[in-house]
């Protein structure tokens, strides 16, 4: 059964903190990883990964794919506020239609 | 990029009613979708929203109870129908649009429905 799986499903740190988020994933026909930034509602696209061993940069923001191991993640160094969110995986496949999320990783960052 | 607008932005129903919820691109994308995404969980595929033709269901949904439409490449409507508190959610419209290098994924700010 495909799935797509994400740890911690929770943390708490401080702002300035440096944090890593992981994703792992069992999906037949992969053909890449996203990442979102969920507040609110609406998720929040961050990166599209779908090659292994190349870093995508944004900001304070990384993400890294091994396809090897069959896992990303993300790094977020010196944390603020507003990064205070849930951070979703989500891989797609080159047949059919489906995105398939994992739970999210709740971030809190505290001041 | 795609910017993607939903009306209504939350709703409270009476349970045994439908709510039509409407999904609005600026531009043109490739494929939309429907999630849901129930209280603490994270978001589940409910159906592909085919452009002229019916949309295709994940397991454990089915056409009478989430008929969707999507008359054209920028439009599309899921109702929620016969409501039950269990269908109480926030639910997402999703469009796929060519991005810089392949493909990206947008969502609608969301419907929160809740079923009394």
């Amino acid at each position: 059964e495909d799935k797509v799986v994400q740890s911690p499903l929770s943390l708490v740190v401080h702002e300035g903190d440096t944090v890593t988020l992981n994703c792992s994933y069992e999906v037949t026909n992969f053909r890449s990883l996203l990442w979102y930034k969920q507040e609110k509602k609406a998720p929040t696209f961050l990166f599209m990964l779908t090659s292994s061993g190349i870093e995508k940069k944004s900001g304070r923001l990384s993400s890294i794919l091994d396809k090897k191991e069959l896992f990303s993640i993300l790094n977020i160094t010196a944390t603020q506020t507003g990064d205070s969110a849930v951070y979703l995986c989500a891989v797609d496949r080159n047949t059919g239609n489906q995105f398939y999320f994992g739970t999210g990783t709740s971030l809190t960052v505290i001041p | 990029s795609a910017v993607i607008s939903q009306k209504p932005s939350r709703d409270i129903c009476q349970r045994g009613t439908s709510l039509t919820i409407q999904c609005q691109v600026d531009s043109q994308v490739t494929m939309m979708f429907w999630y849901r995404q129930q209280p603490g969980q994270s978001l589940t595929l409910i159906a592909t929203a085919n452009q002229g033709s019916e949309a295709t269901y994940e397991s454990g949904f089915v056409i009478d109870k989430f008929p969707i439409s999507r008359p054209n490449l920028t439009f599309s409507t899921l109702t929620v129908s016969n409501m039950s508190p269990e269908d109480s959610s926030i639910y997402l419209c999703s469009g796929l649009a060519p991005g810089p290098l392949s493909y990206e994924q947008y969502f609608g700010p969301g419907t929160r429905l809740t079923v009394t």
